[in-house]
């Protein structure tokens, strides 16, 4: 049962416009939310991370956007380049914890 | 400084046949862990370990073992290759627990036949 469910599976999107991948959780014990990006043969880094006391983080042209009563984050890539074309995986951590779970992914393409 | 190195990158096994996936860190990381990444369903936890000496299972351990002897080495032993254990295996380490973040190896792509 995966406990944090990610959309698209895969999402193309034009060079400048906007891409949006969504998550969404159970566990309300989850308590910082990760983003890593992945280019083929290589792993996963991370992208960018909010914590559940704060609705928006901003780093350059990447945006988390997080709502806690809907148990709902989301990755907002502005101005997409060709070089943002990658794997996306959203992730959800129990800081009490030592279980860093991922959602299934999402295959970002954008065309020049 | 090279980070989290995993070898081999690529493996070709037959069933039954038993192997030890080596990932070591140089970073003095305190937790490391195996994640095999599957089509369609994200990066799934095999085993962690929070230091040297202490390991637990993830939510996939069936068929897989770990120790952790050093601070540096944590090696993922499959003990009788399946089929359904073909997939690409992550080792990753972060400074602790907290798992702030995660540094990944470059992955191992299994094939079992």
């Amino acid at each position: 049962q995966q406990q944090v469910k990610q959309s698209p599976q895969s999402l193309i999107v034009q060079k400048g416009g906007i891409s949006i991948i969504n998550c969404a959780y159970e566990n309300t014990a989850f308590d910082y939310f990760p983003w890593y990006q992945q280019f083929p043969g290589k792993g996963p880094a991370l992208l960018i991370a909010i914590r559940p006391d704060v609705s928006e983080k901003k780093e350059g042209r990447f945006t988390i956007s997080f709502n806690k009563s809907a148990k709902q984050f989301s990755l907002h890539i502005m101005d997409s380049q060709p070089g943002d074309s990658a794997t996306y995986f959203c992730a959800a951590l129990e800081t009490s914890g030592s279980r860093l779970t991922f959602g299934e992914g999402t295959q970002l393409t954008v065309n020049p | 400084n090279a980070g989290v190195t995993q070898t081999p990158k690529f493996q070709v096994l037959k069933t039954g046949q038993s192997m030890t996936l080596q990932c070591a860190q140089d970073m003095n990381h305190e937790y490391m862990s195996w994640y095999r990444q599957d089509p369609g369903m994200g990066l799934r936890l095999i085993h962690y370990s929070v230091g040297a000496g202490i390991t637990d299972q993830g939510e996939v351990p069936n068929g897989y073992n770990v120790s952790r002897s050093t601070t540096e080495d944590f090696p993922l032993r499959l003990l009788s290759a399946a089929p359904s254990q073909t997939s690409v295996y992550f080792c990753a380490s972060s400074r602790s627990q907290a798992q702030k973040k995660l540094f990944f190896g470059s992955g191992t792509q299994l094939s079992v036949l």
